[in-house]
């Protein structure tokens, strides 16, 4: 399995402000995405981050708010901009992991908006 | 239409009871997976099982147990004489080809708690 470390774990932040969320594997993957789970909500994928070109957003998520960065095959940045009460969620990196297709996860950033 | 259709919101037992967490889901792919995570009050999502379309034998490990019935489309997970630690939000998810298997389309999941 891979193991996906996550900074920060969670966050207070002001409203207006922005925070940049690390994801780091232990391995090198081909494909890594991020996901926001809203309270009490399932999980939504946001977009696909793309080593070396820009990440493919989904619908209803633009590049302006969630800035993604892929710099390597093991370590990604999500940057929540102009933060509002609504964008608190915990936001989750996942990982395509080895041959057998499985898809893990990191801990989670949990951000509150005040 | 949900493509991942997690009917139960809530289950509540008392420990030592069995549990089964239903899972319905839709696809036109012939290729596909199904995956359940659970997600302890902590946030993380932890990885239980993926399952191919190609593969119906049930699957057992220790407590756990899942059901996959391709014709009613539906990937059952039981837990058996279940424990306060199984106290979760457990979801089900569907990957298909059309994202090279690779991310997740979800239910909105199954809190189950468990008391002693």
């Amino acid at each position: 399995s891979a193991v996906i470390s996550q900074k920060p774990s969670r966050d207070i932040c002001q409203r207006g402000t922005s925070l940049t969320i690390q994801c780091q594997v232990d391995s090198q993957v081909t494909m890594m995405f991020w996901y926001r789970q809203q309270p009490g909500q399932s999980l939504t994928l946001i977009a696909t981050a793309n080593q070396g070109s820009e990440a493919t957003y989904e619908s209803g998520f633009v590049i302006d708010k969630f800035p993604i960065s892929r710099p390597n095959l093991t370590f990604s940045t999500l940057t929540v901009s102009n933060m509002s009460p609504e964008d608190s969620s915990i936001y989750l990196c996942s990982v395509l992991h080895g041959g057998g297709n499985t898809i893990y996860f990191g801990e989670g950033s949990w951000l509150t908006v005040v | 239409a949900q493509k991942v259709t997690q009917a139960q919101t809530e289950i509540s037992v008392v420990e030592k009871e069995d549990v089964t967490l239903d899972c319905v889901y839709e696809t036109r792919d012939t290729t596909y997976y199904l995956f359940w995570y659970k997600q302890p009050p902590s946030g993380e999502l932890v990885f239980l099982i993926r399952r191919n379309s190609f593969d119906e034998q049930n699957e057992i490990s220790g407590r756990y147990s899942w059901n996959f019935q391709k014709s009613t489309s539906s990937f059952n997970f039981t837990i058996t004489a279940s424990q306060v630690v199984d106290s979760a939000v457990y979801f089900c998810a569907l990957s298909e080809a059309n994202s090279g298997y690779s991310t997740l389309t979800f239910g909105k999941g199954t809190m189950l708690l468990v008391s002693p």
